[in-house]
C-alpha cells in the first residue's frame, strides 16, 4: 500500500532553516511527483510547491520563492523540503503528498518557529 | 495571484444533501480536486478531475463542473461527514496550484 512517512516535529528559532523529509513506499517513486502543503494553526491549506521525482523539476509558490528548496533522493525514495530564514508565521504543519493533486498524504510534520 | 473562492460554512441536517461550491477563473480549463479534512488528521482526496471518485470513497460524494464553478455534493449526509472541505486547482498555466479557503461542513 502507498505510504508517505514524514520526519518528526521540529522547533526552530527565527532566521534558522528546517528540512523535512518524506519517505515513500508502495509505489514506483519516480512515476509520481511530490507536493508540499502547509497548514498554519487554525488556518486553511497552503500549496507550497511540487517536485518531479523523475527529473527533479520544481514549481514553487511565488510567496516562498527564494526561501524554499525541494529535492528528492531516488535511491531512498525520499523527498525533502527545506525552508530557510524562518519566521514565526512559518509555524505550521507541513505535509507531503503524492502527485500534483495529492492522492496520498503523509502524516504531517509540525514545525514551530519561536525565539 | 490566482484564487479559488469557497463559502466559509455550510450546514445541513443528517440525510439531506450538502453542496459546497468553489469558484475560480481558470476552472473551465483546469481540473478541480476536493479534500476532506477532519480535526488533527491529514486531508483525504474525495474527488479528482472534477467528478471522479477515488476507490474507497462512498458513492454519496460526487463532483460537478459548470463554467467557473465546481461543486462538491454529498447526498444523504451522515454525521461522520462533518469536516472541513477544500477545493484545489491550478492557475491557467497549469504550473501553480492553489487551494480554496475551505468550507466547514456542520451536520446539525
Amino acid at each position: 500500500q502507498v505510504q508517505l512517512v514524514q520526519s518528526g516535529a521540529e522547533v526552530k528559532k527565527p532566521g534558522a532553516s528546517v528540512k523535512v523529509s518524506c519517505k515513500a513506499s508502495g509505489y514506483t517513486f519516480t512515476s509520481y511527483g511530490i507536493s508540499w502543503v502547509r497548514q498554519a494553526p487554525g488556518q486553511g491549506l497552503e500549496w507550497m510547491g511540487w517536485i518531479s521525482a523523475y527529473n527533479g523539476n520544481t514549481n514553487y509558490a511565488q510567496k516562498l520563492q527564494g526561501r524554499v528548496t525541494m529535492t528528492t533522493d531516488t535511491s531512498t525514495s525520499t523527498a525533502y523540503m527545506e525552508l530557510r530564514s524562518l519566521r514565526s508565521d512559518d509555524t505550521a504543519v507541513y505535509y507531503c503528498a503524492r502527485a500534483a493533486h495529492g492522492d496520498y498524504w503523509g502524516q504531517g510534520t509540525l514545525v514551530t518557529v519561536s525565539s | 495571484s490566482y484564487e479559488l473562492t469557497q463559502p466559509p460554512s455550510v450546514s445541513v441536517s443528517p440525510g439531506q444533501t450538502a453542496r459546497i461550491t468553489c469558484s475560480g477563473d481558470a476552472l473551465p480549463k483546469q481540473y478541480a480536486y476536493w479534500y476532506q479534512q477532519k480535526p488533527g488528521q491529514a486531508p483525504v482526496l474525495v474527488i479528482y478531475k472534477d467528478s471522479e471518485r477515488p476507490s474507497g470513497i462512498p458513492e454519496r460524494f460526487s463532483g460537478s463542473s459548470s463554467g467557473t464553478t465546481v461543486t462538491l455534493t454529498i447526498s444523504g449526509v451522515q454525521a461522520e461527514d462533518e469536516a472541513d472541505y477544500y477545493c484545489q486547482s491550478a492557475d491557467s498555466s497549469g504550473t501553480i496550484r492553489v487551494f480554496g479557503g475551505g468550507t466547514k461542513l456542520t451536520v446539525l
